[in-house]
């Protein structure tokens, strides 16, 4: 079964500091994986997908990811944080078609 | 496209109660998704539909719940009689494909509901 661990419930970081918030997977397959952040009282966006092209993934907001299959990783990492980056993320995995959601990272943004 | 729309975004009910909520995906999509959200169990799968056909419903937690797609356009996720305990928000999501792993699922603000 197809399932992803987060690491870390809370991450903190000053404004302008590097962005890393961690994520492990387990899959019987090769899985498509997905990061979705959640602003305050606001539904689900999604920052970026991998899908078994480049490991390395850009995606929205200075936001990227790289997968890496040896250590069953997908971590996601922003250079500089922004105080608009302060909310809840979301380390997915697909399987076949359910979305299966890691239990959160809340991002707190210092100025 | 004004995106995947649910309705109400909040609701407050009194146990015993009938609760509906509502979703249209955005038009085109052949997905649609029921998701409930809560600080215990995170983001849990209710109920995922095809061609507006329930395939997949094994995450509805009891009899109480029952979620309809009469067409294309329109869902609802009913609670009958509603209980404290399914107080959570409530996300409907659509997807253009039947699998999401090409795509990505497009989620609704979320219906917030109370009951006490």
């Amino acid at each position: 079964a197809q399932s992803v661990t987060q690491l870390d419930s809370h991450v903190s970081v000053s404004e302008g500091t590097p962005v890393l918030l961690r994520c492990n997977y387990s899959s019987s397959y090769s899985p498509s994986l997905f990061w979705y952040v959640q602003h305050p009282n606001k539904g689900l966006q999604l920052l970026l997908k991998y899908t078994s092209a480049a490991t390395l993934v850009k995606g929205i907001n200075g936001f990227e990811a790289e997968f890496k299959k040896s250590e069953t990783s997908f971590h996601l990492t922003k250079p500089s944080a922004h105080m608009s980056d302060a909310a809840e993320y979301f380390c997915v995995v697909d399987s076949s078609y359910k979305l299966i959601f890691g239990s959160g990272t809340r991002l707190l943004v210092r100025p | 496209d004004a995106g995947v729309i649910q309705s109400p975004r909040h609701e407050v009910t009194e146990m015993g109660q009938e609760v509906t909520l509502r979703c249209k995906p955005i038009s085109g999509h052949n997905s649609l998704f029921w998701y409930r959200q809560t600080m215990m169990r995170g983001l849990e799968l209710l109920i995922y539909f095809n061609n507006n056909v329930p395939i997949d419903d094994s995450g509805m937690p009891e009899d109480r719940f029952s979620a309809k797609m009469p067409n294309a356009s329109f869902s609802t996720l009913k609670i009958q009689p509603s209980e404290p305990r399914d107080s959570a928000v409530y996300f409907c999501a659509s997807s253009p494909q039947g699998t999401i792993a090409d795509t990505e699922a497009f989620f609704g603000q979320g219906t917030r509901l109370t009951v006490v």
